[in-house]
């Protein structure tokens, strides 16, 4: 298994600034994923970072309004740019354990005000 | 593309009750099926999987069989308790293992 941590666990943002999220693993993982999951509704992946090359967005994220960084094996960010309301959400890192299954960080629930 | 439709909820059971929480998905190939659990307060938690076709997942009392032929993979539990309330989401593994999730499921367990 593998044990995420994510910083911070929460955060309330003025529109117009910027937030970085932290997302460190106790272990060296290939690929780390970044998911967001807004109020009622399910998980959405936002892009998936691989250590030494620029991360793979999913179709509707681009990268100047989530830029990510894949700096080592077991650390990445995520910065969601120029916020509004509309990105209030619960952020989700994630990686992948030996056999194939996922395991998530606690969450960085973001309220846009 | 690929997708995962979940039984719309919420579910409201009474202790000691079956359950039933329905997943169909559309996927090219033969993915990877899984059910996630998000407790309240809690990040996701993986509850089950199934690699093939006829394989068939369990954890905690919950069972799930992958079911090629109608592209299911419905989440069952014959005695449910209050502490199984939670958020349970279906997923798919697509290439490169990234994940397609359902809509959730709210499931709430009175005594």
């Amino acid at each position: 298994s593998a044990v995420i941590s994510q910083k911070p666990s929460r955060d309330i943002c003025q529109r117009g600034t910027s937030l970085t999220i932290q997302c460190q693993v106790d272990s060296q993982v290939t690929m780390m994923f970044w998911y967001r999951q807004q109020p009622g509704q399910s998980l959405t992946l936002i892009a998936t970072a691989n250590q030494g090359s620029e991360a793979t967005y999913e179709s509707g994220f681009v990268i100047d309004k989530f830029p990510i960084s894949r700096p080592n094996l077991t650390f990445s960010t995520l910065t969601v740019s120029n916020m509004s309301p509309e990105d209030s959400s619960i952020y989700l890192c994630s990686v992948e354990g030996d056999l194939a299954e996922a395991f998530f960080g606690q969450g960085t629930r973001l309220t846009v005000v | 593309g690929n997708s995962v439709t979940q039984m719309e909820g919420p579910v409201t059971l009474s202790e000691e009750a079956f359950l039933t929480i329905n997943c169909t998905y559309t996927a090219t190939g033969y993915p990877s099926l899984f059910w996630y659990v998000q407790y309240p307060g809690e990040g996701l938690q993986l509850l089950l999987k199934a690699t093939k076709a006829d394989d068939k997942g369990s954890n905690k009392g919950f069972e799930a069989t992958y079911r090629k032929e109608t592209t299911s993979f419905h989440l069952e539990k014959g005695s449910v308790q209050v502490s199984d309330s939670a958020v349970y989401f279906c997923a798919l593994e697509t290439s490169g293992s990234r994940l397609t999730f359902g809509e959730g499921t709210q499931l709430t367990v009175n005594p």
